[in-house]
């Protein structure tokens, strides 16, 4: 069975803080990839990152980055530093083998300022 | 560049009236178009896929059904609203599998069944 769990349902730091949202999943197939996305207060899900299963490299971009671990079947997502602008839900997504994606349930993140 | 437009952006329904909610994609040719909806405060669930002009592919059965007329026209219906299709839609577009691709959402309906 294919399986994305975001543990932490809703996260609260104050501004300047890092934050970690974490994602775990599951799936038997060997070639697969994983996604993150936002969801602004708008509404808008928007694409922040693609990892395929033969790159565990991490990847940073600014102040995301993101570790990627076969070992633990994890994918979690650290924002450095956060922003108020950084609040937001967070899905993180697996799609392999098959014509969609399995979402997870998403991390509400609230960055105070 | 590609744009995806959804419309309207809010609708509020009663009970048993039907629904018509419309997503084109610009800019691009032959993109996979899903449909999405969003629960308050939930996760998102696949509806409906279509790989191609009038090729549906339905992910839950229910009272909503959709349509592609057009390469870059994804359309969502029902006949009959309940009050359990209350939710925030969201129409997304792909290029090749899904499995190995991003998709790239609209803006999103916000439906209200009352």
């Amino acid at each position: 069975a294919q399986k994305v769990t975001q543990a932490q349902t809703e996260i609260s730091v104050v501004e300047k803080e890092d934050v970690t949202l974490d994602c775990v999943y599951e799936t038997r197939d060997t070639t697969y990839y994983l996604f993150w996305y936002k969801q602004p207060p708008s509404g808008e899900l928007v694409f922040l990152i693609r990892r395929n299963s033969f790159d565990e490299q991490n990847e940073i971009s600014g102040r995301y980055s993101w570790n990627f671990q076969k070992s633990t079947s994890s994918f979690n997502f650290t924002i450095t530093a956060s922003q108020v602008v950084d609040s937001a839900v967070y899905f993180c997504a697996l799609g392999s083998g098959t014509y969609k994606y399995i979402f997870g349930t998403g991390t509400r993140l609230k960055v105070l300022a | 560049s590609q744009t995806i437009h959804q419309w309207p952006a809010t609708l509020v329904q009663p009970v048993g009236s039907p629904l018509s909610l419309e997503c084109t994609v610009e800019g691009t040719s032959n993109p996979n178009l899903y449909w999405y909806r969003q629960a308050a405060g939930r996760g998102l669930q696949l509806l409906f896929y279509s790989v191609g002009i009038g090729q549906i592919s339905s992910e839950v059965p229910q009272n909503l059904s959709a349509s592609r007329p057009q390469d870059r026209q994804f359309i969502l219906s029902s006949k009959k609203l309940l009050l359990s299709d209350s939710g925030f839609y969201l129409c997304a577009w792909s290029l090749g599998p899904p499995s190995y691709n991003e998709q790239f959402f609209g803006p999103g309906t916000r439906l209200t069944v009352l």
